[in-house]
């Protein structure tokens, strides 16, 4: 799988959209991009993945560059309880390794 | 809620002894993952089963072992406990084993060991 490299730590403003971007400048074209954020030691959330395409949910937005080389995910109206560490992960789809390998993600911190 | 149940929430043993931690997926997965979380080490991959047999290995150690039922739950057995098998363990699954398939988590089981 693809290295990504995401910031250690951001701050965004209650109510303001939450840009974390993240780096996977060695992404191959079968490989897809997932977030994932942990609050605190609870179980990882999903949040989104994509393949080349803009994806959008009822979390949040994935825009993923035409080259693919990058991603931002978009937390349009940050809430205190969005607080977390957020995984970009890059994913395979062929092949036999199936499991996602977590980096160190970025810690949002969601101010009041 | 995730709909992937892990049981139990808490464990607190001592060194030498054996546990078992259970994960019950998401109804209509079939793959099950196990994920292990500990300070200095960040989530690492342990094992993945689909559908009753073994599809991947990560960095389990030989003490440990898995299974995945017919009612598709499955199992993380850990043996011959040390004090740095204290971690978070977790539980995914997804539908089946494709990239494309987004994996979902349990709410994990803390090991303690004294």
């Amino acid at each position: 799988d693809a290295k990504t490299t995401q910031p250690p730590s951001m701050d965004c403003a209650e109510g303001r959209a939450a840009n974390l971007p993240c780096n996977h400048s060695t992404i191959s074209g079968n490989e897809y991009v997932y977030w994932y954020r942990q609050i605190h030691s609870q179980g990882p959330q999903y949040i989104i993945h994509g393949l080349k395409n803009n994806e959008t949910n009822e979390m949040a937005s994935l825009i993923i560059t035409e080259d693919r080389k990058s991603s931002t995910l978009i937390l349009p109206h940050a809430t205190l309880r969005d607080t977390a560490v957020y995984y970009c992960i890059v994913r395979e789809f062929s092949g036999s390794a199936r499991q996602l390998t977590f980096g160190s993600g970025t810690q949002l911190t969601v101010l009041p | 809620d995730s709909g992937v149940t892990q049981t139990p929430k808490h464990l607190i043993t001592a060194t030498g002894q054996r546990v078992t931690l259970r994960c019950s997926p998401r109804s209509g997965d079939l793959s099950v993952y196990w994920y292990q979380q500990s300070l200095d080490q960040g989530l690492q991959f342990l094992i993945q089963y689909y559908n009753g047999e073994e599809r991947a290995k990560g960095n389990i150690l030989e003490r440990f072992s898995a299974q995945q039922f017919p009612d598709l739950h499955s199992e993380l057995n850990l043996s011959s406990l040390e004090l740095g098998d204290s971690a978070l363990y977790f539980c995914a699954s997804s539908v089946g084993g494709g990239a494309g398939q987004p994996q979902h988590f349990g709410d994990g089981t803390r090991l303690s060991i004294l």
